[in-house]
């Protein structure tokens, strides 16, 4: 598909399990964010890669969350020992580039809905 | 970024017109404004945006006062697949990447 996709749609766990989520952002997209999202807020910030740079991690509630890109395209965020204060929505997104397009919308996957039990 | 106050619901007649505002009081010079909506179990989509001058696309047109301290998203024949949270941001360009910071928005209601 053109948008940004992310998997699995729902993820139930264990507290003390660890959970990897997968970002697909739009093909040739450059930056690429993160996003947790508690039942009734707003997205809050979590981090940002610039291709597989990761450049901004000050929105990471803790050390046990973890995020990569690698290879500049798919991405994962890990969480660690999960506890059920991470249970949120958790959303990626993906806007073109950050040379001259600062203004430049991003593009928001559907999320994956985390549910520590 | 400047800081944005909104209603925090709004209900409105199917095939009128929604107008949603947007308090943004201490927008720079700079800073954009931007609509995104969140359906339910949804991520959240981009509308519009807009730094003076009024914006028009296929979704929504974008009414920014003269003095830029306020907005109003107009919706011009909402239908019930309108019916979602609506987030107004502001934010300036620059250090390369967007940053955005959501509030809680404002939760629009199409009624039948």
């Amino acid at each position: 598909g053109a948008g940004v996709s992310q998997s699995p749609r729902y993820k139930v766990a264990k507290r003390g399990q660890d959970v990897a989520l997968r970002c697909d952002p739009i093909s040739g997209h450059v930056s690429l964010f993160w996003y947790q999202q508690a039942l009734g807020q707003g997205p809050e910030f979590l981090t940002y890669f610039q291709n597989e740079a990761q450049l901004d991690k000050s929105g990471l509630p803790s050390d046990r969350f973890f995020a990569e890109r690698p290879e500049g395209s798919v991405s994962t965020l890990k969480i660690q020992r999960t506890q059920q204060e991470d249970s949120a929505v958790y959303l990626c997104a993906s806007s073109l580039g950050p040379r001259g397009e600062s203004n430049q919308p991003q593009h928001f996957g559907d999320g994956t809905r985390l549910s520590i039990l | 970024d400047a800081k944005t106050t909104q209603p925090p619901s709004m209900d409105c007649a199917e095939g009128r017109a929604a107008n949603l505002p947007c308090n943004h009081s201490t927008i720079s010079g700079n800073e954009y404004v931007y609509w995104y909506r969140q359906i339910h179990s949804q991520g959240p989509q981009y509308i519009i945006h807009g730094l003076k001058n009024n914006e028009t696309n296929e979704m929504a047109s974008l009414i920014i006062t003269e003095d830029r301290k306020s907005s109003t998203l107009i919706l011009p024949h909402a239908t019930l697949r309108d019916t979602a949270v609506y987030y107004c941001i502001v934010r300036a360009p620059g250090r390369g990447y967007q940053k955005v910071t959501f509030g809680i928005g404002t939760k629009l209601q199409v009624i039948p």
